[in-house]
Formats: C-alpha cells, structure tokens, sequence
C-alpha cells in the first residue's frame, strides 16, 4: 500500500536548520507532484511547499519562501524539505502528503505521512 | 485566497445528519476539497473537486457547492466520525485550509 514516513524532526534554536525527509513506497513516485503541509500545535494546517513529478517546478508558501527548500531524488523515492533560518512560529508537525492526481498538480492531498515534529526554541 | 468555515465546533449525536459550511473569500468554481483529522493523526481526504467522494470514503459523506460557498454533509453521524474537518481550495497558489469544524459528540 501507499507510505509515507518523515522524519528528520527535532528541536532547534531560532536561526538554526533542519533536514527533513519522507521516504515513499507503494506507488511510482517519479509520477506524482509531492507537497509539504504543516500544522501548529493545536493550530490548523498550513501548505509549505510543492514539487513537481519531475523535480522541475518548485512553489512556497511566502512564510517560508527564501528559507525552505524543497527537493526529491526519484531514484531513491524521497522528498525532502531543507530548512534554514528557522523562527519560532516555524514549530510545527510536517506533513509530506502526495498529490492525490497523477501527473500535473491539482494539490488535493492524499496520502499523508505521521509527519514529524519541528520545534524551534531557544 | 481565505476559507472561511462554519461552524466553528458542533455538538451532535450518533445518527444526526450534520453540515459544515465553507465560504471563499473568491470565486474557486469547484477547486475544493475536504478532510476529515483525528486527534493525533494525519488529515485524510473525504471528498475533492467538491463533490467527489475519494475512494474508500463512506457514501454518507457528500460534498457541494461551487464559486464561493460550500457544504460538507454527514448524513447519519457515526460514533468514528468525531473530528475534525477542513475545508481547502486548490484553485490559486497558495492552497489554503479553513480553520477547521470540530465535531463533538
């Protein structure tokens, strides 16, 4: 079946940077658009960051633009999303979550990964 | 492009029919979607492109709507239906989620 399983979360200082992954299974990876999704403690989500199939096309969220990047290796069936200057707001679980189309984004999400939890704190 | 849900939280018994409604602040035709989130784990998708039910999803799940005003329905409450439930558009970067429905028992 479909998996995605993140990891890579921790706790860091503000100004600080992280490495997350999702590693993928259970579908052909290198034909889906692949998006990060992010949730405060007790808050709603929030959509970080899309990756096209090919890796070609790149979008953010203005929250992150400029400090995240996101990137993927379809050889070895992973996402991943680097992130710098990291701010306290930041603290969140992330998501990875798959276009639910594939081909071209249509960014309905589904699956989802656990997610893996950041926190940035001094 | 902001989503506005409502309510914020509900209270409902077993067996109840149920309807969240979600509000764009623009035009998105059907470029919606809806989740269904349990404590503790990840979101999964009920229903996209407004009206279509994902696969697996129970049928008393049902989605509608079009331009700016959207509905979720639950037609009779089931005790695994306790959540919560979001709202997202998908027409115009960036994708962005309504703040979300409790749903108590």
């Amino acid at each position: 079946q479909v998996r995605l399983v993140e990891s890579g979360g921790g706790v860091v200082q503000p100004g600080g940077s992280l490495r997350l992954s999702c590693a993928a299974s259970g579908f052909t990876f290198n034909g889906y658009a692949m998006h990060w999704v992010r949730q405060a403690p007790g808050k709603g989500l929030e959509w970080v960051s899309l990756i096209s199939y090919d890796g070609r096309s790149k979008k953010y969220a203005d929250s992150v633009k400029g400090r995240f990047t996101i990137s993927r290796d379809n050889s070895k069936n992973t996402l991943s999303l680097q992130m710098n200057s990291l701010r306290v707001e930041d603290t969140s679980v992330y998501y990875c979550a798959r276009d639910l189309v594939a081909g071209l984004w249509q960014n309905w999400f589904d699956p989802w990964g656990l997610g893996t939890l950041v926190i940035v704190s001094s | 492009i902001q989503m506005t849900q409502s309510p914020s939280s509900v209270s409902a018994s077993v067996g109840d029919r149920v309807t969240i409604t979600c509000r764009a602040s623009q035009d998105i035709t059907t470029w919606v979607a809806w989740y269904q989130q349990k404590p503790g784990k990840a979101p999964k998708v009920l229903i996209y492109a407004a009206s279509s039910l994902q696969s697996g999803v129970p049928s008393r799940f049902s989605g509608s709507g079009s331009g700016t005003d959207f509905t979720l329905t639950i037609s009779s409450l089931q005790p695994e239906d306790f959540a919560t439930y979001y709202c997202q558009q998908a027409n115009t970067f960036p994708p962005t989620f309504g703040q979300g429905t409790k749903l108590e028992i």
